[in-house]
């Protein structure tokens, strides 16, 4: 079991740019989650993967922002013009389908975004 | 809305007992989980309670009760490793996206 993995661990760019994080969930697990949280705060649901299908979006995600998770395998968080106010640390989790309560994180992404 | 309440922090000593309380205002309500996150760090699963009652898991254990929205983490033999920030978040639907509270900071002294 290698765990979820996030690349990159970190990424530092210019408003205006668009980026690109990548979540590689534990292999078995067909559910996938992408959260945002920043300091102080718990994370932030941003939207939820079963298998390819991506069933449910937050609100609160703009129209920048899109994520994919092509064969049900990785996912890809894409942000285009990001802002200031995108800085954040941008979790990736994974669970198997019999529980979704218990979930697992890989390390986070963490955007500045100058 | 939907909305978590815990306590901002909690500061107890090496050794000792806390609790950490969690109540919640959910639109629906499939189960209370508990994470554990250091400084830095991403969230580690600690517990999930779906059903009212106590679940131990060694030195941690979690509580339900679904009529009374509440719930709460025991810690015993509080350890300095223990030192962290605690959530609770509630699994509103089937979907199992988690809402979370805004987290507990357990503040451990010698």
């Amino acid at each position: 079991d290698t765990g979820v993995s996030q690349n990159p661990r970190h990424k530092i760019t210019k408003r205006g740019q668009n980026v690109t994080f990548r979540c590689d969930p534990i292999s078995e697990h067909n559910r996938l989650y992408w959260y945002r949280q920043t300091l102080g705060q718990g994370p932030e649901f941003l939207t939820y993967f079963q298998n390819e299908a991506q069933l449910e979006k937050s609100r609160l995600l703009s129209d920048r922002f899109s994520a994919e998770r092509p064969k049900g395998s990785f996912s890809t968080l894409e942000i285009q013009r990001t802002e200031q106010g995108d800085s954040a640390m941008y979790l990736c989790a994974s669970s198997p389908s019999t529980d979704g309560g218990e979930q697992y994180f890989g390390p986070g992404t963490r955007l500045t975004v100058t | 809305g939907q909305s978590l309440e815990q306590p901002s922090e909690v500061t107890a000593v090496e050794g000792a007992i806390v609790q950490i309380n969690c109540t919640y205002q959910t639109s629906g309500f499939y189960g209370l989980s508990w994470y554990q996150q250091h400084d830095g760090g991403a969230p580690t699963f600690l517990s999930y309670n779906a059903l009212d009652g106590l679940e131990e898991t060694g030195r941690f254990s979690s509580f339900l009760s679904r009529s009374d929205s509440y719930g709460y983490l025991l810690l015993q033999e509080l350890q300095m490793k223990d030192s962290a920030s605690y959530f609770c978040a509630v699994n509103p639907d089937s979907n199992y996206q988690l809402i979370w509270g805004a987290g507990t900071k357990l503040i451990i002294k010698p």
